[in-house]
This record gives structure tokens, sequence and C-alpha cells, in this order.
């Protein structure tokens, strides 16, 4: 089982759709959570961080669930500028940071 | 302010040869990594330095990659004897320490032919 684990998509939304992923992680220990983006062929950039009471920024929304070892990000009123991969990053108390292998989402007009 | 850099943005060698990619981090940030991205694939994490511990060498894929960070800034990447699986994109990112998010260079892309 791999560490940090996405559904590789595509996920094909219309504009203005309500979509959410998830990213399951199987280390217990793990402690911080960020959600990056990644355009094609561009570096990841940072999203958003996730808080241990779940956190909103705009039409983004992240939420942890320990108890189920996934972090889930919600975007809401999707735009076709929201096109691209979507990673889970999760950090292990060795401070080692994982990636998912990214969720790809494709927001048609 | 000024991102992370990294240098050469291409690079292209035939197999056999060392290469060495660069990596400026922002500015006071005191954590580093080196990570490499196949055409299509996840992040692979190859090696990390927090300030001026031992670096955590976990990732690297052989002993024909090191790495090096100067006075506690620039880093380097070197890939001796490069192979054609080599071919990546190698992504540096720097972060105010550990505990806290990085921020990605946009990233070398090597092609061994």
């Amino acid at each position: 089982r791999k560490e940090v684990e996405q559904d590789p998509g595509p996920f094909n939304v219309p504009e203005g759709a309500t979509v959410a992923f998830n990213c399951t992680y199987s280390n217990s220990a793990s402690q911080s959570f960020f959600w990056y983006r990644q355009d094609c062929r561009k570096e990841p950039k940072l999203l958003m961080s996730v808080y241990s009471s779940g956190n909103e920024d705009g039409r983004f929304t992240a939420q942890l669930n320990r108890a189920s070892q996934y972090i889930s990000l919600l975007i809401r009123d999707s735009k076709l500028s929201d096109s691209a991969t979507y990673l889970c990053v999760v950090r292990n108390a060795g401070n080692m940071l994982t990636f998912g292998g990214g969720t790809r989402l494709m927001v048609k007009p | 302010g000024a991102g992370v850099s990294q240098s050469p943005s291409n690079k292209v060698t035939e197999k056999g040869k060392d290469v060495e990619l660069r990596c400026d981090p922002i500015s006071g940030h005191t954590a580093l990594y080196w990570y490499r991205q196949s055409l299509g694939q996840g992040l692979e994490f190859l090696i990390y330095f927090q300030g001026n511990s031992a670096p955590d060498k976990s990732g690297l894929p052989s002993d024909r990659f090191s790495a090096e960070r100067t006075g506690g800034s620039v880093s380097t990447l070197t890939i001796q004897r490069t192979q054609q699986e080599d071919s990546a994109v190698y992504l540096c990112a720097s972060g105010p320490s550990l505990l806290y998010e990085q921020y990605f260079g946009p990233g070398t892309r090597l092609t061994v032919t």
C-alpha cells in the first residue's frame, strides 16, 4: 500500500460545479498535511495547509479526518482556471514529506 | 520577494557524463529539498537539508547521486555517469523549516541521450 494515495482521475466537471477529492495516508503518526496544485509542466504550488479543525480559503475547503486517515479538498463554483493536478502532501514524524500521485481536475465550459 | 530559482532550466547531456544542477532557495529558508519528477509521474523525494544538520539522503536512488549545500544557502545536486533513466525534471524546494510548507523552484529538465 502506498503511503499517500489519491484517485488519479481525471475528474471532468462543468464550470460552476462543486468537486471534492480525498487522499488517504497510511502512517497514523503523520503530523502535517497540505494540498498543492500543479499545472502542466510547471512546479507544484502550495494551495493550502490542512488544519485539524478544517479550514477554508475562498472557494476551497480542506478537512482532516485523523480517525479514518484521510484529508479532503472541496472546490466550490469551479472555474476553468482550477484545471490542474492537485497533490496531497503528508509529513510524518521524521519530517519526511510524502507526495501523493495527484488527482487531475479538468473544468469544462 | 524572490522565489526559489534553479539553473539550468534545461540540460541535455550524453549518457555517462556528469551533471550539476543548482538551486538558490528563498533567502532565510533553512530547509531545502530536492525531488525529481518523471513525465506523468508523482514527485520522488531525493534529499533534504535542514540548517546545519546532516542531510537526510534516504531518497537518493544510487551512489551516483550526491548533493551539498554551501553556507546554508545554495545547493547543488550532482549526478555522476548519467543514465537514460535519470531523465526527469529535478525540482528544488525551500521552506522556513521542516515543519512548514515548501516553495518550489521551476525545476531543471534533464534529458540524457
